[in-house]
């Protein structure tokens, strides 16, 4: 059973350019969540999606991300313009209700170098 | 404010004796708190839960134990070995709430 799949899994941009990341969560999995790491402020929730509706966004830094989930399958985080305080390691994750322990299953992460 | 905190940002063992990772919590409502390990270049791996009912879960080496009076939980490792080397992330959650409110992480060093 495949894992949560993220690409790229590098990526290296100029300042001022358009990121865009991408998650396939696992199937089945009715909730998703996009994390970003930095060695400053550790792991941040930036955003999360349930049965493809947002949720909760109060974790994005600015307006330039933005999320979408168009189906149970796919999610993009998009910057956009990218600046180097961008620069970071990005986990997809995603969970099944009902469990009872609400654990979150990662991606192996994107990191993001912006120049 | 942190909700979750692992107050020691890293941890050294000699392999084969226990390590002990610690995390504390401050509010009162949550109900599952679990463990992750994460290796470099890797995403977060999911290794134990307890909930709130419970004091104390165990899975093979790994023990979580669980003191609600003191908002305090841990997680020993017995015996040590060196692919146990990596960064221990402590998570908690409330039943009603799906996201998990991270701790800063503690890195354990296995020393051969």
């Amino acid at each position: 059973d495949a894992g949560v799949i993220q690409s790229p899994r590098h990526e290296v941009t100029e300042m001022g350019q358009e990121v865009t990341l991408r998650c396939k969560p696992i199937s089945g999995h009715d909730y998703l969540f996009w994390y970003r790491q930095t060695m400053m402020r550790g792991l941040e929730l930036l955003i999360y999606f349930n049965n493809n509706v947002p949720i909760d966004d109060s974790g994005m830094p600015e307006d330039r991300f933005s999320a979408k989930m168009p189906n149970a399958s796919f999610s993009t985080l998009k910057i956009q313009p990218s600046e180097p305080r961008d620069s970071a390691v990005y986990f997809c994750a995603s969970s099944l209700e009902g469990t009872g322990t609400n654990t979150q299953y990662f991606g192996p992460g994107t990191r993001l170098t912006v120049l | 404010d942190q909700q979750v905190k692992q107050n020691s940002p890293s941890l050294s063992v000699q392999e084969g004796r226990i390590s002990i990772l610690n995390c504390d919590y401050t509010n009162s409502m949550f109900d599952y708190f679990l463990w992750y390990k994460k290796y470099p270049a890797e995403g977060p791996t999911f290794l134990i839960s307890i909930s709130s009912i419970k004091d104390k879960n165990e899975d093979g080496r790994f023990t979580v134990f669980l003191n609600k009076s003191a908002k305090h939980l841990s997680l020993h490792i017995v015996p040590s070995q060196p692919g146990d080397s990596a960064v221990y992330f402590c998570a908690a959650s409330g039943d009603s709430n799906y996201q998990l409110i991270w701790g800063a992480g503690t890195k354990l060093i296995i020393k051969p």
